[in-house]
């Protein structure tokens, strides 16, 4: 069985401050990972994607996440939250030969200017 | 014009009334989705349909049903609504040629009220 635990279901930082937003994940095989966000009223973006080249992922509006297998971790972070940053982030999971997604709870970022 | 689209945007519906949600697609993926969002649960995967005659249940199927009328074509119905169905529903689309490291596409979803 596979899953995705986002250890936050809130997160506050003030404007310029980094952002760290905390994703686990448990899957039997070697698994994709990735991160979405939504901001409100809108759909879900991909903002990056773990493709198994590289453990350190660069994504948009820069973002970043590194792949620890040891830890079973892939947490995003930024260098300095802007306010338009302010969304839901959903950590996300698929493993090959049963490309289903399966997505976290949820993290919501809060910026405060 | 959004390569993922739902209509409709919004819904309110009372109990007992059959609805159907719809989702079509320009990016020519052959796997696609219904999820339901509620607040703190995140997304839940009602249906997934790998082609056109494969669908499959997801983790919350039960009150809803698909049909997948063409490779673009994906849609969502409740028989008999109820308002715990009172939900955001999105449709996603990915690709399977693209290998293990494909995402999902999403749709702008559709909120639906059960009254």
């Amino acid at each position: 069985a596979q899953s995705v635990t986002q250890l936050d279901s809130h997160v506050s930082v003030s404007e310029g401050t980094p952002v760290l937003l905390r994703c686990n994940y448990s899957s039997s095989y070697s698994p994709s990972l990735f991160w979405y966000v939504q901001h409100p009223n809108k759909g879900l973006q991909l903002l990056l994607k773990y493709t198994s080249a590289a453990t350190l992922v660069k994504g948009i509006n820069g973002f970043e996440a590194e792949f620890k297998k040891s830890e079973t971790s892939f947490h995003l972070t930024k260098p300095s939250a802007h306010m338009s940053d302010a969304a839901e982030y959903f950590c996300a999971l698929s493993f090959w030969g049963y490309q289903k997604v399966t997505f976290g709870t949820g993290t919501k970022l809060q910026v405060i200017p | 014009d959004a390569d993922v689209t739902q209509t409709p945007r919004n819904r309110i519906t009372k109990t007992g009334k059959r609805i159907m949600l719809e989702c079509s697609q320009t990016k020519g993926h052959d796997r696609m989705y219904w999820y339901r969002q509620d607040p703190g649960l995140g997304l839940r995967l009602i249906y997934y349909s790998f082609d056109v005659k494969d669908i499959n249940k997801g983790e919350i199927s039960d009150g809803y049903s698909v049909s997948r009328q063409a490779q673009a074509k994906f849609s969502l119905s409740l028989e008999s609504a109820i308002p715990n169905q009172t939900a955001l529903y999105f449709c996603a689309t990915s690709d399977s040629r693209q290998g293990p490291n494909t995402e999902a596409f999403f749709g702008q979803g559709t909120r639906l009220t059960v009254v």
